[in-house]
Order: C-alpha cells, then sequence, then structure tokens
C-alpha cells in the first residue's frame, strides 16, 4: 500500500547548527508534498510545500529538496534554534485528494 | 492559529459515557477531515468530509460516528469507547480543488479509563 516514511525517529543537533530531515515515499503518482512541524500540545502546522514538477523550494531558514527519481523528500532547517524542536512530518498528497503522512522525526535542539 | 478550532482540548471519560467533540473551521473551506493521532505511529485518517458529504470511512470502527451539518462545522460523536481509542483526534480542513495543505485544529487529547 501506500506509505510516506521517514528514516530516524528522533535527530539531535546542535544549536546553531543545519538540520537536515529526511523522508522517502513510496508512491510515484504523488505530486504535491507537505513538511508539517508538530509542537507538544499542539496539532501539526504548515512549514512549505513542494510540488513535483520543482526540486527545490527556499522558505525562511528551511529548504525543501525532492528527488523524485529515488523518490526522496528532505528538509533543511538552517542555524537551528532551541524553537525548531519539535516532531517533522512529510506528508505527500497525491490525486485522490487526501494526505499521506509518515511517522515523524523528533528533532531535539541542543543549546 | 490556524483558523481551525477544535473542543474540547482534553476529555476524559468511561467506556459507557457518551461524548462528543467538535470542529470549526472559518477558513471557507470545502473539505473536512479527521485524524487519529497514537503514541509511536503516523497520523490515521479516519472521515473525509467534501461539500458535507462523506467521502471516506477508513475502516473506523462504529463507536466514532462523525456528523457534518455544514462545511465549518465537523462533529465526531463518541459511544462505548475502548482504552486503545485513547489518543489525540485532530480535526484538518482544505480547500479540496486545491489538492494543497491541509490545516489542523490543536487537537483534542481523548483519554478513555
Amino acid at each position: 500500500g501506500e506509505s510516506v516514511g521517514l528514516h530516524l525517529p528522533t535527530l539531535s543537533v546542535q544549536e546553531g547548527d543545519n538540520s537536515i530531515i529526511n523522508c522517502a515515499y513510496s508512491n510515484s503518482a504523488s505530486d504535491y508534498f507537505i513538511w508539517y512541524k508538530q509542537e507538544s500540545g499542539k496539532g501539526p502546522q504548515f512549514i512549505i510545500d513542494i510540488r513535483s514538477n520543482m526540486d527545490k523550494r527556499q522558505g525562511q531558514r528551511v529548504t525543501v529538496l525532492l528527488n523524485k527519481t529515488v523518490k526522496h523528500l528532505s528538509l533543511q532547517i538552517a542555524a537551528t534554534q532551541p524553537g525548531d524542536s519539535a516532531v517533522y512530518f512529510c506528508a505527500e498528497n497525491p490525486r485522490t485528494g487526501k494526505l499521506i503522512f509518515g511517522q515523524g522525526t523528533t528533532l531535539q535542539v541542543k543549546p | 492559529e490556524t483558523g481551525v478550532t477544535q473542543t474540547p482540548r482534553h476529555l476524559v471519560m468511561g467506556m459507557t459515557n457518551k461524548k462528543s467533540l467538535k470542529c470549526e473551521q472559518h477558513l471557507g473551506h470545502n473539505a473536512m477531515y479527521w485524524y487519529k493521532q497514537s503514541a509511536k505511529k503516523p497520523l490515521e485518517l479516519m472521515f473525509v468530509y467534501n461539500f458535507k458529504e462523506q467521502t471516506e470511512n477508513n475502516s473506523v470502527p462504529s463507536r466514532f460516528s462523525p456528523e457534518c451539518p455544514n462545511s465549518s462545522h465537523l462533529f465526531l460523536h463518541l459511544h462505548t469507547l475502548q482504552p486503545e481509542d485513547s489518543a489525540l483526534y485532530l480535526c484538518a480542513s482544505s480547500q479540496i480543488t486545491d489538492r494543497g495543505q491541509a490545516f489542523f485544529g490543536q487537537g483534542t487529547r481523548l483519554t478513555v479509563v
């Protein structure tokens, strides 16, 4: 069946370093991908998205890379801050219109 | 604030109780969703409503009963739940024609005792 997965359940980085969170997806027909951030006690919040006609998209301190050849998605966070500590989910929105989520990576930022 | 409001934020209920979760969106979206989030698991899609019509039920037990009276409101009626139903229940909305991002509420933390 369809699935979206993340490679590591937990990622620990030093404050100020760059973080890279990875995600593998299985549905080659998916044409839209989203990264969400979920802080403790809150619902998932949109960070950045990318459509399949692009391979890179940049936001404020965040960059999403899409490699359709190997069905891989990554989220790069520059100069990671304590406020970036959260669980990060990738999701694909295939042509069915519903979101399929991965399991999430917990980002821990060490001061 | 995401424009999606869920109440209550926390709920403790016994296995014989009946309760309802409420979701309201102020974004003008035409699709609403219920997700279940359990520890160590991906978000599980439970129900989808497009233009107030239920279009998906992901094999959810009948002890969960959704209701969508209009495109801005979504309810999840709960009865005779089991302890394993304890989880964070998230409501989301989107503009279905865009196939874009979904906006989530803060969730209701449900504990079944």
